[in-house]
């Protein structure tokens, strides 16, 4: 199965600085890469995601840069607010029927 | 548009009983997916179901059983709880089945005491 590991597990940042998710994962065939928040007490939200013939994918303060060769790719979060304080995760997908998340990064953003 | 929504909230089970959970996916959405997730982890893939049938399962006992209806809700069902099964149970629709984004509801918070 899929082995996901995500860098760092914690991060403080302060306001208006960028914020940087690294995720790692083993399965060659994974061709779809979500990021996913999470707030306390609410269900994952996707915020942006990225197909495997696509390097970088951009969405306002929020992007996303794929390394298929090197199998990780990593979130970025620009000009950070309190708001994005929360726990993100990655999932790396591949065709098939297993889903794998992975351990989480929680993001403290200091006022 | 109306998200996922999940049944219960909350709920409060004794060792040995069993428990439903159910979900109602996004409106088109013909795909569900159950994820098991244990307090500061990440979410445990559980099941999937499309077109009301088992397409995935992930590493849980036969003790958790799942279905799909008609109207693509869905609902899982975990026989003999273990304290160990508390954890916030988490459903996610998609369109399709490979490969498809996947919309969270807000989960069923189950505590086994």
């Amino acid at each position: 199965g899929e082995n996901v590991e995500q860098h760092p597990s914690t991060l403080s940042v302060q306001e208006g600085d960028s914020a940087v998710i690294k995720c790692t994962y083993s399965d060659s065939a994974s061709n779809y890469f979500p990021w996913y928040k999470q707030e306390l007490g609410k269900g994952p939200q996707l915020i942006i995601d990225i197909r495997s013939n696509v390097g970088e994918k951009k969405d306002q303060r929020i992007a996303v840069t794929l390394n298929k060769t090197a199998k990780h790719f990593s979130l970025h979060i620009t000009e950070t607010q309190p708001e994005d304080s929360a726990v993100y995760f990655c999932a790396p997908t591949p065709l098939g029927n297993q889903f794998y998340f992975g351990t989480g990064t929680s993001l403290t953003v200091i006022p | 548009d109306a998200g996922v929504t999940q049944s219960p909230t909350h709920l409060i089970k004794t060792r040995g009983q069993q428990v439903t959970l159910r979900c109602s996916p996004i409106s088109g959405h013909k795909s569900v997916s159950w994820y098991q997730q244990v307090l500061g982890q990440g979410p445990q893939f559980i099941f999937q179901y499309y077109e009301k049938e088992e397409r995935g399962r992930g590493n849980f006992p036969d003790r958790f059983s799942a279905r799909q209806f008609p109207n693509y809700s869905s609902e899982l069902n975990v026989n003999a709880l273990l304290l160990g099964d508390s954890a916030l149970y988490l459903c996610a629709s998609s369109l399709y089945r490979q490969g498809d984004t996947q919309y969270f509801g807000p989960g069923t918070r189950l505590t086994v005491l």
